[in-house]
Parts: C-alpha cells; structure tokens; sequence
C-alpha cells in the first residue's frame, strides 16, 4: 500500500514564495503518477488547483504552478495572498489505488 | 451549472450499514469516473473508491480500507451515484464527499457526515 508523504506545515510570508512538495513510498514520483494538488479551506470542500503534474483548472491563479521536482511532484507558490493560506492535498495514481497525501497547513505570515 | 449534492449520512452503532447517496446535476455522471472521499474530523482526505464511466464498464476500484465493506454503485436513470457502507467501524466516521476528480474534470459535493458511534 503506498504512502504519500507532504510536509505537514509550511509559512510563506505575504508576497513571497514557497514550495510544496509530495513523495512517494515506491519511489520517485513520475508524470505517470497523474499528480494532483487540491486546496482546502475551513469548512470548504476541497478544489482541484493542479492536475495531471502541471495542468491548470480555469479558476486557478496563475501565482500556483505544478511541476516534478527531484523525484517528487511539486506545488509552487509565487506571490503569496493571505487568502492562500489553506490546506493543500496531493494525490497519486497508482494502477487501481489513488492515495492522497496527509496534506500541508500553509500559514501565511 | 454542475451541482453534487450527498444525502444518507447520520449516525449508526458499529457493525451497522448505511446507504449514501449523490445526486449529479449540470452534467450526465455516467459520461465520467466518481469517486467518493472522506475526511475524519480534523483530519486529511482519505480515497474511498471510485467508479469507472459507462465507456469503462464501469469498474470500481477501493481503498484497502475499505474493500470488501463498502459498494460504489450508480444508478443512471437518476443521474445518482451511491456508496452502500456495511460493517462499519468507529473509523470510518467522517465526512463523506461526492466527488468527480479525474482530469480534467474537478467537482464536489458539501460532505454528509457519517458518525458511527455506540
């Protein structure tokens, strides 16, 4: 059963930039892996921001992009709004089972 | 306008059973795959299952946690997805969210929540 890991807290201070990332317990993470990022906030469901590694959904804002980043998948933030700070899910595909990540608190501060 | 909305949540003893449904609007569910996913109180998204589209034959596919317990099934008259859960588990208490995530589709119902508890 494969695990995907993020890093349970991140802070970005307003404007800045951050990095998330998601790994995988089998490995690298690949394209193939269909990676997905998804943001939530409090007493929101959650929104798709990213898929398939680096497509974005129409009502993503540009300062959010996707990539694969030394073996693991990537969500970036460039230009950070206070309304950024959520929860943010990756989720992988492997064959028939699509794990998510334990998800990463982003703090803007 | 693509609406999801969930309904049948509540609470059951352990070892019940309980049938959520998920009435799909604004597009024809049997066209995409639906998954269903849960979020524990103050917890993360967990993958429950999903259902393949009418062109896939519909094949389902569970989390480990799961399988063997729960039934993703549709009905494609209503236009419904459901989740048939039995042999629940304090566990399994969570919000549980209608969902249609593969690409480059991104939709979701409000939750119903699911308290299983004596």
């Amino acid at each position: 059963q494969p695990v995907v890991t993020q890093e349970p807290s991140l802070t970005v201070s307003p404007g800045g930039t951050v990095t998330l990332t998601c790994g995988s317990s089998t490995g690298a993470v690949t394209s193939g892996h269909y990676p997905y990022w998804f943001q939530q906030k409090p007493g929101q469901a959650p929104r798709g921001l990213i898929y398939d590694t680096y497509n974005k959904h129409s009502w993503t804002p540009a300062r959010f992009s996707g990539s694969l980043l030394g073996g693991k998948a990537a969500l970036t933030l460039s230009g950070a709004q206070p309304e950024d700070e959520a929860d943010y899910y990756c989720f992988l595909n492997y064959d028939s089972i699509r794990p998510f990540g334990g998800g990463t608190k982003l703090t803007v501060l | 306008e693509v609406q999801l909305v969930e309904s049948g949540g509540g609470l059951v003893q352990p070892g019940g059973s309980l049938r959520l449904s998920c009435a799909v609007s604004g597009f024809t569910s049997s066209d995409r795959y639906m998954d269903w996913v849960r979020q524990a109180p103050g917890k993360g998204l967990e993958w429950v299952g999903r259902t393949r589209n009418k062109a896939a034959g519909y094949i389902t596919e569970y989390a480990a946690s799961v399988r063997g317990r729960f039934t993703i099934s549709r009905d494609d008259s209503k236009n419904s997805l459901y989740l048939q859960m039995s042999s629940l588990k304090t566990d399994d208490t969570a919000v549980y969210y209608c969902s249609s995530l593969r690409a480059p589709y991104d939709a979701w119902g409000q939750g119903t929540l699911v308290t299983v508890s004596s």
